[in-house]
């Protein structure tokens, strides 16, 4: 099965915040990474977060990690048509040089 | 200069031709990445090029074969490839903060006729 799991569909409306939520299954990582991509273009690094750190907050994105149950969590603060896109979560396994990808949650923007 | 560029942007191609993908950063990233990405996919590992030697191969088909010229440049060259083979290339190049972090060029949308 798959190594990072997300839910594939998350419909917002727009003004309200997103949550997407992600496990994980290898705790040895020590970066994990949440990757925006819209239609036709490429992945976009929107934010990391390192294993000993629980929350990272960067303007509107709210990153929380629980360690224990290998669960991390992307909020997006006053959801935009803009923030229409699949979110990747990911995490880096360094023994092996790779970022292991889950399947991508596509966020759709209700007005 | 700090982003991934990667050319072309569509190619559309026969079985029986030959063509290659170019992929290029100046941000002096010393390992890049080649992803094959189908649709509503997540993209998928083929190879990834450390200080310009291979390192891994996913066990990629040999009708894809990559090259690394220098620390700037990532080919992938294509020869007889199959209608399964079409998909979105992907290129990366990793970060030197040492949090593994990659960067993607928008990929290359490949069609084989």
């Amino acid at each position: 099965g798959e190594d990072v799991e997300q839910s594939l569909f998350l419909s917002v409306r727009e003004g309200d915040s997103s949550v997407i939520n992600c496990t994980y299954t290898d705790s040895s990582s020590t970066y994990l990474y949440w990757y925006k991509q819209e239609p036709g273009a490429g992945l976009q690094l929107l934010t990391y977060i390192f294993s000993n750190m629980d929350m990272k907050q960067d303007q509107r994105l709210t990153v929380l990690l629980n360690k224990k149950d290998k669960h991390l969590s992307l909020r997006i603060a006053d959801t935009q048509t803009g923030d229409s896109a699949i979110y990747f979560c990911a995490e880096w396994r360094n023994r092996d040089d790779k970022i292991i990808f889950g399947k991508g949650t596509r966020l759709h923007i209700l007005p | 200069d700090t982003e991934v560029t990667q050319t072309p942007k569509h190619l559309v191609m026969g079985m029986t031709n030959k063509k290659s993908l170019k992929c290029e950063q100046h941000m002096g990233h010393r390992a890049m990445y080649w992803y094959k990405q189908k649709a509503k996919k997540p993209p998928e590992l083929m190879f990834v090029y450390s200080y310009e030697k291979l390192s891994i191969n996913e066990s990629v088909p040999s009708r894809f074969s990559p090259e690394c010229p220098n620390s700037s440049l990532l080919n992938l060259h294509l020869h007889a490839l199959q209608p399964e083979d079409s998909a979105l290339y992907l290129c990366a190049s990793r970060g030197t903060s040492g949090m593994g972090e990659q960067f993607f060029g928008p990929g290359t949308r490949l069609t084989v006729l």
